[in-house]
Order: C-alpha cells, then structure tokens, then sequence
C-alpha cells in the first residue's frame, strides 16, 4: 500500500540537482510531496493531480506520470535549506480521502 | 495565521495506560487526520475525521479511537498502552477531507511509553 521512494538517501554539495521518485501499485488521484526537518513538522510542497500535470518553482518542481503512477521531485542548483527527508504522500483513486506516506528520502546539501 | 496546535508536546506513559492528543486545526480547515511516525519512518495513517465522523481508517487496532468536535478539532485516544505505541503522533489539518488540497501539519505530541 506504501508508495515506494528511491533514493533513501542523498547527498548533495550546494548547487547540485537532485532527483526523488515515488511510485504506486494502484492508481492515483493525487501526489503529495513535503519536507521535513529533524524535530520539526512535516511542511507542504506542491501537490499533483490526476492529468499528467507539473508544477513548481523556478528551483523545486515536481512530475506526475499517470500512466506509469510515478511521480518525480526535481531540486535544482540545491541550497543549504533542502536538507531533510522528504516524503511522497499518494491517494488512490477508489480511497481520494486517505493519504498514505512513503518512507522518505533523506536529503543533505553541504556546503 | 495559527496554523494546526497540537497539545501535549511531550508526554510519558506507563504500559497499560490510556492517553488522550488533542488537535486545533488550521483556521479555515474542516478536516483532521492523525498519523504515527516511528524514529526514521515515514508518518503512518491512523485515521481521518470528517464532519465529525471518523471517514477512513488505516491498519491501526481498536485500541485506537478518536472524535472531532464540532469546532473541527479532534482527539486521538489510545487504550492500553505498550512499548510500541512510543512514537511523534501527528496531526494534520486539510479542506473537505479530499486530498487536492495540501495538508497542513502540527508538530506533534512526542509520546514515550514505559
């Protein structure tokens, strides 16, 4: 049921991109991604619906490839505040209510 | 803006006790849903209120329960603690209970059981 993330981990040097993936068994209707840092809450990043959409910023944008229930965050030119774990949330479409989390991918940008 | 307050921070427990989370969503937010997050894991769905009715419920035991008030904050209650329910246990708050709208999160109750 978890939607699986790969990498689990990564390191980065400041200005490298980097490239987190997340994937279901079943079909989805929506993709969450978040970020958090140690000790802190979960915050929010963009969302993706049904419809092959992307979205972002000119830095952190996100993919979702419908047919293949694949969804893609994309950090570019990374800073010093993207370290943390980032985890997918994904709803299926015959439970849209019920958010379920990956395990995370833990991210850490050095100088 | 408060965003979502969740109250204890930190509390301890001994095995066989029963605890009560409380959760204020975000202003604006009629939906509560509470997760737990082992160190290292990513957070794992318990349930989800809605119009004050308990809407979609993960692999979680009967030990379990909770309510929402009709001011949309909620209680998570858990019965007859044991080691493994040690854990942050969050909340996060969201708009009509669909997932096309970002959740919002507190910054947990951090619950030791001993």
């Amino acid at each position: 049921q978890q939607p699986v993330q790969s990498p689990q981990a990564v390191i980065l040097r400041e200005g490298e991109d980097a490239v987190i993936n997340c994937s279901s068994s079943k079909a989805l209707y929506s993709v969450h991604w978040y970020r958090q840092k140690h000790g802190e809450a979960p915050v929010f990043l963009m969302i993706l619906l049904k419809g092959g959409e992307q979205k972002g910023h000119e830095k952190i944008s996100a993919s979702f490839n419908e047919k293949k229930q694949q969804s893609s965050l994309y950090l570019t030119a990374s800073q010093l505040s993207y370290s943390g774990t980032y985890f997918c949330g994904t709803a299926w479409m015959d439970s849209s209510y019920k958010l379920i989390f990956g395990s995370g991918t833990r991210l850490l940008v050095r100088p | 803006d408060a965003g979502v307050t969740q109250s204890p921070t930190h509390l301890i427990k001994t095995r066989g006790q029963q605890v009560t989370l409380r959760c204020s969503p975000k202003s604006g937010h009629d939906t509560v849903s509470w997760y737990q997050q082992a160190l290292g894991q990513g957070p794992q769905f318990i349930f989800q209120y809605y119009e004050e009715e308990e809407r979609q419920r993960g692999n979680f035991p009967d030990r379990f329960s909770g309510h929402q008030f009709p001011n949309y904050s909620s209680e998570l209650n858990v019965n007859a603690l044991w080691l493994g329910d040690s854990a942050l246990y969050l909340c996060a708050s969201s708009l009509s209970g669909q997932t096309n709208y970002g959740y919002t999160f507190g910054s947990g109750t951090r619950l030791t059981v001993v």
